[in-house]
């Protein structure tokens, strides 16, 4: 059974950073791209970073290009979001998800519960 | 970057009522859509791939259609479990992009 644990959500004031963290489990990890989308409280889904499964190659969401990081370590089955110079508008839940095959052309077909992440002074 | 429009935001619809939602890209995308359901409190899970395949557990009452820029998500007899909020989204090319969700509720 495919299962994503985020961890590493909480409060941060303005310009502070975070690390989300992803641990994986019931697929072989490193065979496939993994994907963090975010959800702003009672807002749509808004796509965010996909790295591939060798963590070789990542992409952004404008919105957060030169301040998050994607990384993965695949000896540990984990999907990292660093997020440096955090704003107001960062406050959301974030989802780690499992992309369905090794192409960001693929949908994300397993999803955690999410972590909370408040900006705020 | 491509927009994902969907419509409407929201609808209220009866139980066995037959309810089309649709999601228009700003450029064409092949077959390169996906529909996610989500409810309240809850991570979103994919229904449909690759604008049509119906994922595994999925009723067959979902289904979706649609090439290039024009797709839809059609639910022939609304069930209370389908009550819920879908988003279309896009894989042609990063970045990914959603449309801003169609809620659909009870009557």
């Amino acid at each position: 059974e495919v299962q994503l644990l985020e961890s590493g959500g909480g409060l941060v004031q303005p310009g502070g950073s975070l690390r989300l963290s992803c641990a994986a489990s019931g697929f072989t990890f490193s065979n496939y791209d993994m994907s963090w989308v975010r959800q702003a409280p009672g807002k749509g889904l808004e796509w965010v970073s996909v790295i591939s499964g060798g963590g070789d190659i990542t992409y952004y969401a404008d919105s957060v290009k030169g301040r998050f990081t994607i990384s993965r370590d695949n000896s540990k089955n984990t999907l990292y979001l660093q997020m440096n110079s955090l704003r107001a508008e960062d406050t959301a839940i974030y989802y780690c998800a499992k992309v369905a095959c090794s192409s960001s052309s693929c949908p994300c077909d397993y999803w955690g519960q999410g972590t909370l992440v408040t900006v705020s002074s | 970057d491509i927009q994902m429009t969907q419509s409407p935001s929201s609808l209220s619809a009866s139980v066995g009522d037959r309810v089309t939602i649709t999601c228009r890209a700003s450029q064409s995308i092949s077959t390169y859509l996906n529909w996610y359901q989500q409810k309240p409190g809850k991570a979103p899970i994919l229904l449909i791939s690759a604008a049509s395949s119906l994922q595994s557990g999925v009723p067959s009452r979902l289904s979706g259609s649609g090439s290039g820029t024009d797709f839809t998500l059609t639910i022939s007899s609304l069930q209370p479990e389908d009550f819920a909020t879908y988003y279309c989204q896009q894989s042609y090319s990063t970045p990914l992009t959603f449309g801003g969700g169609t809620k659909v509720e009870i009557k």
